[in-house]
């Protein structure tokens, strides 16, 4: 069962303007959510995360919103810039740090 | 200050051959974990470790076996390679505080089993 998915293999934006990267979820056990970003041949790097008790955490150009009702959350990156062109992946982790990740999402940010 | 740290990078096997993934990470964090990445998949957690001596089981755990007796150090075994273990293998490793979840992986481990 596929408890994070990411509905969206790829994403086209240019840049300056916002990207949205969005990431639903089925499971309400889930304390943490967390994105990260992906280079080809390198470990992703995290990003950013948001605990189930907020609603909005943010961090320079990134912002990660949490619905909780919806089982959604959503990456604002503004602005976006070309060097964050790679593959986007959501993840969530209830308390015991069992950790399901999305599929990702490709970001192309054209210049 | 060298986060995690992964070896070997490349790895080739024959079917039935054994070996073990070796991870370590010196930012002392309690939460370990490896995860395994598919081609067009994200990752899936195999097992993890909330720390020294406790380990438990992720979402495709069969056909490894992982230890975690330090902090440090939380290397992934696999008992007997089949094809279906090809993959790229991360170890990750985490901590919460108060509302913050952070976690960090490191570079890697290409498997090819023929």
């Amino acid at each position: 069962d596929q408890q994070v998915k990411q509905n969206s293999p790829s994403l086209s934006v240019q840049e300056g303007r916002i990207s949205i990267l969005n990431c639903d979820y089925t499971n309400s056990m889930f304390d943490y959510f967390l994105w990260y970003k992906k280079y080809p041949a390198e470990g992703p790097t995290f990003l950013i995360s948001i605990s189930s008790i907020k609603d909005k955490n943010e961090d320079g150009r990134f912002t990660v919103f949490l619905n909780k009702s919806a089982k959604h959350l959503s990456l604002h990156i503004v602005p976006s810039q070309p060097g964050d062109s790679a593959v986007y992946f959501c993840a969530a982790s209830a308390i015991s740090n069992d950790m399901r990740f999305g599929a990702g999402t490709r970001l192309t940010v054209k210049p | 200050n060298a986060g995690v740290t992964q070896t070997p990078k490349f790895q080739v096997l024959k079917t039935g051959q054994s070996m073990t993934l070796q991870c370590a990470q010196d930012m002392n964090h309690e939460y370990m974990s490896w995860y395994r990445q598919d081609p067009g998949m994200g990752l899936r957690l195999i097992h993890y470790s909330v720390g020294a001596g406790i380990t438990d089981q992720g979402e495709v755990p069969n056909g490894y076996n992982v230890s975690r007796s330090t902090t440090e150090d939380f290397p992934l075994r696999l008992l007997s390679a089949a094809p279906s273990q090809t993959s790229v293998y991360f170890c990750a490793s985490s901590h919460t505080s108060g509302s913050t979840y952070e976690q960090y992986f490191g570079p890697g481990t290409r498997l090819t089993v023929t």
